[in-house]
């Protein structure tokens, strides 16, 4: 069954260092997004991705971030300056189509990397 | 922001009964509401939905019920089983791709 994957599993940097998160969608997926969970709190929803842009953002995901689709398989996060309150799980997610059209919309996660900031 | 709320953050249900997870929001603008299931080491799994213009939506031992009056759905799972064990979250879509989630409940359950 087709998954996605994301690498590093666990990725530990210090404070104010770049780090970049890497997503392989599953291939015939359009729609990319990540999500981070803070431990002990909920998932949090932080872009959306289509077409080369950015369908969506949250008030999270400020200018540290920024994401890209470098190749036409992976799907990346970078946060250029990274803060001990960026650790997290961060999880990409793909779908065939967005949400809304109510068809081949679920959502399939990857099972995360975890950025522990020192 | 609490505009998706899990209750319970744990349920304990032994082998064979029902498991009922509840999760209750605040925006009436949600047009659809979705289960994952979440192992240790593992990213969410997709279980079940159901749109707003629904009250219930089947799949297999899993069943979705949505109040919309009460702004409040639920998860029956029956009869569970120990593979069961997981943490499941409600999560909620604001008419745009984003998916809004609940804190998760821990559900165990014993032999």
């Amino acid at each position: 069954e087709p998954e996605v994957t994301q690498t590093p599993s666990h990725q530990v940097t210090q404070m104010g260092q770049e780090v970049i998160l890497r997503c392989v969608p599953i291939s015939n997926h359009l729609y990319f997004y990540w999500y981070r969970q803070i431990l002990g709190q909920k998932v949090e929803f932080l872009v959306s991705f289509y077409n080369n842009e950015i369908s969506e953002k949250s008030e999270i995901f400020d200018d540290q971030f920024s994401v890209e689709r470098p190749d036409g398989s992976n799907f990346t996060l970078k946060i250029r300056s990274t803060k001990l309150e960026d650790s997290a799980m961060y999880f990409c997610a793909s779908s065939e189509a967005p949400l809304t059209s109510g068809v081949g919309d679920e959502q399939f996660f990857g099972p995360g990397t975890r950025l522990t900031v020192l | 922001d609490q505009q998706v709320k899990q209750n319970s953050p744990s349920l304990s249900v032994q082998e064979g009964r029902i498991s009922i997870l509840n999760c209750d929001y605040t925006n009436s603008m949600f047009d659809y509401f979705l289960w994952y299931k979440k192992y240790p080491a593992e990213g969410p799994t997709f279980l079940i939905s159901i749109s707003s213009i629904k009250d219930k939506n089947e799949d297999g031992r899993f069943t979705v019920f949505l109040n919309k009056s009460a702004k409040h759905l639920s998860l029956h799972i029956v009869p569970s089983q120990p593979g069961d064990s997981a943490v499941y979250f409600c999560a909620a879509r604001p008419l745009t791709d984003k998916l809004i989630f609940g804190t998760g409940t821990r559900l165990q359950v014993f032999p």
